[in-house]
């Protein structure tokens, strides 16, 4: 099955500056890898996704890339404010018309004012 | 209007008995999941249902039982609760083949 490997596990950055975290994962056919942003006590909250056919998507502040022939993936979040502090999870299907995400460990992201 | 409801949102129950967590979400989605995300914060599926017919079914104890009445619901019911099953459940629901999966607000289930 896939294995998703998520680094680091805690990062932590000064308000102002760029976050960067990196995802690899196993299955050569995975085709969807999502993000998600949990703050404390809430719902994994999909922040971004990008599919196999593009190399990058930016939202705003926020930007994933993706190396399939690598198999891994990142997170760019740029100039980073408190309320970015968060757990931040990657994932990946399991290929096409798959319906199952294998999720990362989880980074906890602390944006220092 | 929520999206992904689930209830309740605490459960603080004793060993041994048994508990449901119910599930409903009003995205029009046809696959929803239960997830359990422990103390380490790790998300981990344990089953998925499609238009009522159960597609995941990770390794989790049999005293885990999912029942979808409808696309709209998915229930978890657990019978003979132990201390290691203290954890927060996610309901979570996608359309199938898109990908994307919207979370509920998580129930916080302790066992003393």
């Amino acid at each position: 099955g896939e294995n998703v490997e998520q680094h680091p596990s805690t990062l932590s950055v000064q308000e102002g500056d760029s976050a960067v975290i990196k995802c690899t994962y196993s299955d050569s056919a995975s085709n969807y890898f999502p993000w998600y942003k949990q703050e404390l006590g809430k719902r994994p909250q999909l922040i971004i996704d990008i599919r196999s056919n593009v190399g990058e998507k930016k939202d705003q502040r926020i930007a994933v890339t993706l190396n399939k022939t690598a198999k891994h993936f990142s997170l760019h979040i740029t100039e980073t404010q408190p309320e970015d502090s968060a757990v931040y999870f990657c994932a990946a299907d399991s290929g096409a018309g798959s319906y199952q995400l294998t999720f990362g460990k989880g980074t906890k992201l602390s944006v220092i004012p | 209007d929520t999206a992904v409801s689930q209830t309740p949102k605490y459960l603080v129950t004793q060993m041994g008995n048994d508990k449901s967590i119910k599930c409903e979400q009003n995205l029009g989605h046809d696959t929803m999941y239960w997830y359990k995300q422990d103390s380490k914060k790790f998300l981990k599926i344990m089953f998925s249902y499609n238009n009522k017919e159960l597609i995941i079914n990770e390794t989790v104890p049999n005293r885990f039982s999912p029942k979808s009445p409808d696309k709209a619901h998915l229930n978890l019911h657990i019978n003979s609760l132990e201390l290691g099953d203290s954890a927060v459940y996610f309901c979570a629901s996608s359309q199938a083949g898109r990908g994307e999966q919207y979370f509920g607000p998580g129930t916080r289930l302790t066992v003393t």
